[in-house]
């Protein structure tokens, strides 16, 4: 059974600090690693990650996926209020013929001080 | 405002009633999915369907009937349900189902369930 595990569940930090979430997995044929980010709505489309190694950045928020050793991290640099929100990692696996849904860990709740 | 719409944003039902859940997109996307997410915990899959066909079923109980009449609206009917059903329920959807990268899953806002 596909497992993902984040870290940490919960982290208070303030504005302007940098923060980074973890995300390790157990999957058994990977597909991608993906990192949404969910307030009171629809989670929303952060990153896709397939490949080992190459960085995705958008903006103030970077991502990296290590496929050796199971793992991924968000990293958000000069943090605003408005990035307080849950951020969930999902892994998708390849059963070979069509799409699969994707398998969430329970998220890390980020709030942002003023 | 995402680009998968689901209807109604809200619903009160009683545990006899029988009632739909609606999701549509005009994305030309083949992979449609539904999810349930109970409070404070992350979503967990129920339905795949892959070119207008159900490919996955989480062990879903019967009271939750999918249906997919054709590749823009996917439907989640719903029957007898139990208090512990009360959820918000997610609709996503992607661009292809086949290969071995797929595309990222869209979300829509989701239909807040509660049963009396």
């Amino acid at each position: 059974e596909d497992k993902v595990v984040q870290s940490p569940l919960s982290l208070v930090v303030h504005e302007g600090d940098t923060v980074t979430l973890n995300c390790s997995y157990e999957v058994t044929n990977f597909r991608s690693l993906l990192w949404y980010k969910q307030e009171k709505k629809a989670p929303t489309f952060l990153f896709m990650l397939t490949s080992s190694g190459i960085e995705k950045k958008s903006g103030r928020l970077s991502s990296i996926l290590d496929k050796k050793e199971l793992f991924s991290i968000l990293n958000i640099t000069a943090t605003q209020t408005g990035d307080s929100a849950v951020y969930l990692c999902a892994v998708e696996d390849f059963s070979g013929g069509g799409a699969d849904g994707l398998t969430f860990g329970k998220g890390t709740h980020l709030i942002i001080q003023p | 405002d995402t680009e998968v719409t689901q209807t109604p944003k809200h619903l009160v039902m009683g545990m006899t009633n029988k009632k739909s859940l609606k999701c549509e997109q005009h994305m030309g996307h083949r992979a449609m999915y539904w999810y349930k997410q109970k409070a404070k915990k992350p979503p967990e899959l129920m339905f795949v369907y892959s070119y207008e066909k159900l490919s996955i079923n989480e062990s879903v109980p019967s009271r939750f009937s999918p249906e997919c009449p054709n590749s823009s609206l996917l439907n989640l009917h719903l029957h007898a349900l139990q208090p512990e059903d009360s959820a918000l329920y997610l609709c996503a959807s992607s661009p292809s189902p086949i290969g071995p990268y797929n595309q990222p899953q869209h979300f829509g806002d989701g239909t807040r369930l509660s049963i009396l």
